[in-house]
């Protein structure tokens, strides 16, 4: 299956720690974007990379930084973690410009205590 | 930015019955309706999506309604089975732009 792959699938980090997670698009993708689930909320957008640059940005700080590396792949990083940045996060991948086709990966959970 | 709403947060529904979930929207540029469901602890899954051009769109159990003029669009599902309980999220967007989601409706059927 050439789906999105994201690793790890859970983590645990302290408060003010800081956070790599990855996301392999699917075949074919050359866009990646990342969201953030809160439990009991839809996903909340935080960046696109596309021709490894950061192409949209929702709402989310600083402290949220991204990459995408030749192969399509990307990472999400996020500094100096607080607990409200327990969450769901989620990678989806497509073709630049196109809705249809917008996949999602498993998504990695993320908890800071 | 866009705004999308969606209604009710939770519905309980008898097998073989009918559910209905509704979402609006703001952002009138918007032109790309989907609508995933997600189980628990598992990925979103792109379940049925509408274009603007488009006002109904239908799959078998499942369709979907879009009123541009109102800025509206309903998922329909029509003989509920316990294996459509889940979490349904609406979503919004321009073409290769991000998606705004809803806040989600739980469906449980009750068999």
């Amino acid at each position: 299956d050439a789906g999105v792959t994201q690793s790890p699938t859970h983590l645990i980090k302290t408060r003010g720690q800081q956070v790599t997670l990855r996301c392999s698009p699917k075949s074919g993708h050359d866009t990646v974007s990342w969201y953030q689930q809160a439990l009991g909320q839809g996903p909340q957008f935080i960046f696109q990379y596309y021709e490894e640059e950061e192409r949209q940005r929702g709402n989310f700080p600083d402290r949220f930084s991204g990459h995408q590396f030749p192969n399509y792949s990307s990472e999400l990083n996020v500094n100096a973690l607080l607990l409200g940045d327990s969450a769901l996060y989620l990678c989806a991948s497509s073709l630049q410009g196109a809705d249809y086709g917008y996949t999602f990966g498993s998504g990695t959970r993320l908890t800071v205590v | 930015g866009e705004n999308v709403e969606q209604h009710p947060s939770t519905l309980s529904v008898q097998e073989g019955d009918s559910a209905v979930i509704k979402c609006t929207y703001s952002d009138s540029a918007s032109n790309y309706f989907p609508w995933y469901k997600q189980e628990l602890g598992k990925r979103p899954q792109l379940i049925i999506d509408i274009r603007s051009n488009v006002g109904e769109k239908k799959d078998q159990r499942i369709a979907v309604t879009l009123n541009k003029t109102a800025k509206h669009f309903s998922l329909h599902i029509t003989e509920t089975q316990p294996e459509d309980s889940a979490v349904y999220f609406c979503a919004a967007s321009r073409a290769g732009n991000q998606f705004y989601f809803g806040t989600g409706t739980s469906l449980t059927v009750i068999p």
